[in-house]
């Protein structure tokens, strides 16, 4: 089946800098969302991105299809950012693959 | 908002007992998974219901199963509970998969 590869799998940084998170996709999917996940298990939607790019104010996304990769940018990082960030891919068979997830720690 | 509804929160079981976890989907939201996460661990896909049949199946044992009602609501029963089934169980629906899935708060279940 298909594989889903997050990285980093920890990520450790300081209030106000900017991370880049990696996901890597093995086959052709039909969607793919970033979810965060809060320290109470819920998973937070963050984008819906099966190509292109999107922004919503400090975080944006890129998936490049056609290369199999999607990138979660998270600019100027806040305490609240923790958590852990997994990437989501629907195959063809309608399925949901989730990635390990990155955990990310953000210092005040 | 989430809009999809899961309980109970929290539960605790003995080992052999069974289990019936419920989720309250978005009305409209024909497209029902449900999914087990181990502490530390992504979601790992169980199955998913379309219209109350099942279309999909992850490498689960049979003594995990499910239904799903014309009310959008969904059940996930679990038979003869082992140590191992202790984890955060979720549920996500969909009204168009290319919309994406919206995911539940989980319940989160102990197996003693």
């Amino acid at each position: 089946g298909i594989q889903v590869e997050q990285s980093p799998p920890d990520l450790i940084l300081q209030e106000g800098a900017n991370s880049t998170l990696r996901c890597n996709f093995s086959d052709s999917v039909n969607n793919l969302q970033w979810f965060h996940q809060n320290p109470w298990g819920q998973l937070i939607n963050l984008f819906y991105i099966p190509s292109g790019t999107k922004q919503n104010g400090r975080l944006s996304a890129t998936t490049v299809a056609t290369e199999r990769y999607s990138l979660l940018y998270i600019s100027s990082s806040q305490t609240t950012d923790s958590g852990v960030y997994f990437c989501a891919v629907e195959n063809r068979d309608d399925k949901i693959i989730f990635g390990k997830g990155t955990r990310l720690h953000i210092l005040p | 908002e989430t809009g999809v509804t899961q309980s109970p929160t929290h539960l605790i079981k003995t080992r052999g007992q069974q289990v019936t976890l419920r989720c309250s989907s978005q009305s409209g939201h024909n497209t029902v998974s449900w999914y087990q996460q181990a502490l530390g661990q992504g979601p790992q896909f169980i199955f998913q219901y379309y219209r109350e049949e099942e279309n999909g199946r992850g490498n689960f044992p049979p003594r995990f199963s499910g239904l799903q009602f014309p009310n959008y609501s969904s059940e996930l029963n679990v038979n003869a509970l082992e140590l191992d089934d202790s984890a955060l169980y979720l549920c996500a629906s969909s009204q168009d998969s290319r919309r994406g899935y919206t995911f539940g708060s989980g319940t989160r279940l102990t197996v003693v």
